[in-house]
């Protein structure tokens, strides 16, 4: 079983509508709790940082940490054909001075015009 | 800053030639990472770098891979002899301190082992 599990997908959804992703993992030392957006033939860039657990917003997006259940969560409101990319959920235990990330597989999200 | 250079950006080779990909870090950043993506596997860490020193190489797949980081601003990831399964988008990434959240990426190599 992978550390990371994350539905790949594709999902398409329409223009306007509340877009939901989520990630489920099983190590209970990571702390720090990230999303990165790729978009086709680039590199992944940081979305969303969050330490522990709670809710984190920025504009459209808002990222969602629950650790007794081991479940992320990234929304996105409003949705736009720009945000079509492929989403990466990422996480890291920082103990032991451990830099690791370990990423999820991505999903793929297509937002229609 | 130009952000993470990589080079070359597309390479086509055959089994058994040496790669040699390139990358240049953004300046003032102290960490460096190499990932290796595939669609069946994801994004992979295969090793990453402190002030040029390699901290930790666990994912570097098979003694075929090596990697070297002679200076602040260059690192290099070599395959050698290349097998078809090598076959990927390699990735580098860096960051300043021990902030995992500043990592950023470059635009990657993609790599096909005919």
């Amino acid at each position: 079983q992978k550390e990371v599990e994350q539905d790949p997908g594709p999902l398409s959804v329409p223009e306007g509508a509340i877009v939901s992703l989520n990630c489920t993992y099983s190590n209970s030392a990571f702390q720090y709790f990230m999303w990165y957006r790729q978009y086709s033939r680039k590199g992944p860039e940081l979305l969303m940082y969050t330490y522990s657990s709670g809710n984190k917003e920025d504009g459209r997006f808002t990222a969602q940490v629950d650790k007794s259940s081991k479940y992320i969560s990234l929304f996105i409101r409003d949705s736009q054909p720009s945000d079509s990319a492929t989403y990466l959920c990422a996480m890291s235990d920082p103990s032991g001075g451990n830099e690791k990330l370990t990423f999820g597989t991505g999903t793929r999200l297509t937002i229609i015009p | 800053d130009a952000g993470v250079i990589q080079s070359p950006r597309h390479e086509v080779t055959e089994m058994g030639q040496e790669v040699t990909l390139r990358c240049k870090p953004i300046s003032g950043h102290d960490y460096l990472f190499w990932y290796r993506q595939t669609m069946m596997r994801g994004l992979e860490l295969l090793i990453y770098f402190n002030n040029n020193v390699p901290i930790d190489d666990s994912g570097m797949p098979e003694d075929r891979f090596s990697a070297k980081m002679p200076n602040a601003s260059f690192s290099t990831l070599k395959i050698q002899p290349s097998e078809p399964r090598d076959s990927a988008v390699y990735f580098c990434a860096s960051s300043f301190g021990r902030l995992q959240e500043t990592q950023y990426f470059g635009p990657g190599t993609r790599l096909l082992v005919l």
